[in-house]
């Protein structure tokens, strides 16, 4: 079956610690996204790549890098110098080739603090 | 900037009643409107969309219609179920050169819980 995969599905990290979320499509979408969800704010999109070897800062990516050496993956690290990293973390990808394209979400990453 | 605001929840509602979750927008020209429903422990999955004014995006007994001219996309259904029970988006997309697609605006979501 096609869809996104995250991984894992909950993850703890330590003061100073970088931590990596994996997320991986084989829908053959050229677009992926991270989204960050807290409660009672809705999704904020951090970064987002439209093609292999290219990607944009959204929102709030102060404090995240990506990478997306391949159309299928597109890991998300979260750095130490994200000060309050404790959210749920969502992957989405599209066709991403009009305005109204649908996003196909993965099952996301509770990420906590230790 | 482009922003989404829904109606505060949480919404708690009995079996087969009316649901409404009001959504207004901003936003300049012809933003696509979209709704997202999140299951627990879920990512979102896509309910509906509506890509211009006036137009009545529809799925599972869910409905919506973009009104232009109030900036809503309010979402209703006639007749709840215990299996509604979930959180609801509603989103926007505006493109911008074609390069805005997927780069969606998100309200804050309502927790809808429906009982028997």
């Amino acid at each position: 079956d096609g869809g996104i995969t995250q991984s894992p599905k909950y993850l703890f990290r330590k003061e100073g610690q970088n931590v990596t979320l994996s997320c991986e499509q084989n829908l053959n979408h050229d677009a992926m996204y991270w989204y960050r969800q807290d409660p009672g704010q809705g999704l904020r999109l951090i970064y987002y790549s439209q093609i292999v070897n290219d990607f944009q800062k959204g929102d709030i990516a102060e404090g995240y890098s990506v990478s997306r050496e391949k159309k299928e993956s597109f890991p998300l690290t979260v750095t130490s110098a994200q000060k309050n990293p404790t959210a749920f973390y969502l992957c989405a990808s599209s066709g991403g080739h009009t305005t109204n394209e649908k996003l196909f979400f993965g099952s996301g990453t509770q990420l906590s603090v230790l | 900037g482009n922003s989404v605001t829904q109606m505060e929840g949480p919404v708690t509602l009995s079996e087969e009643a009316f649901l409404t979750i009001n959504c207004t927008y901003t936003a300049t020209g012809y933003p696509s409107l979209f709704w997202y429903v999140q299951y627990p422990g879920e990512g979102l999955q896509l309910l509906l969309k509506a890509t211009k004014a006036d137009d009545k995006g529809s799925n599972k007994g869910f409905e919506a219609t973009y009104r232009k001219e109030t900036t809503s996309f309010h979402l209703e259904k006639g007749s709840v179920q215990v299996s509604d029970s979930a959180v609801y988006f509603c989103a926007l997309s505006k493109g911008a050169g074609g390069t805005s697609y997927g780069k969606l605006t998100f309200g804050q979501g309502t927790i809808l819980t429906v009982h028997p």
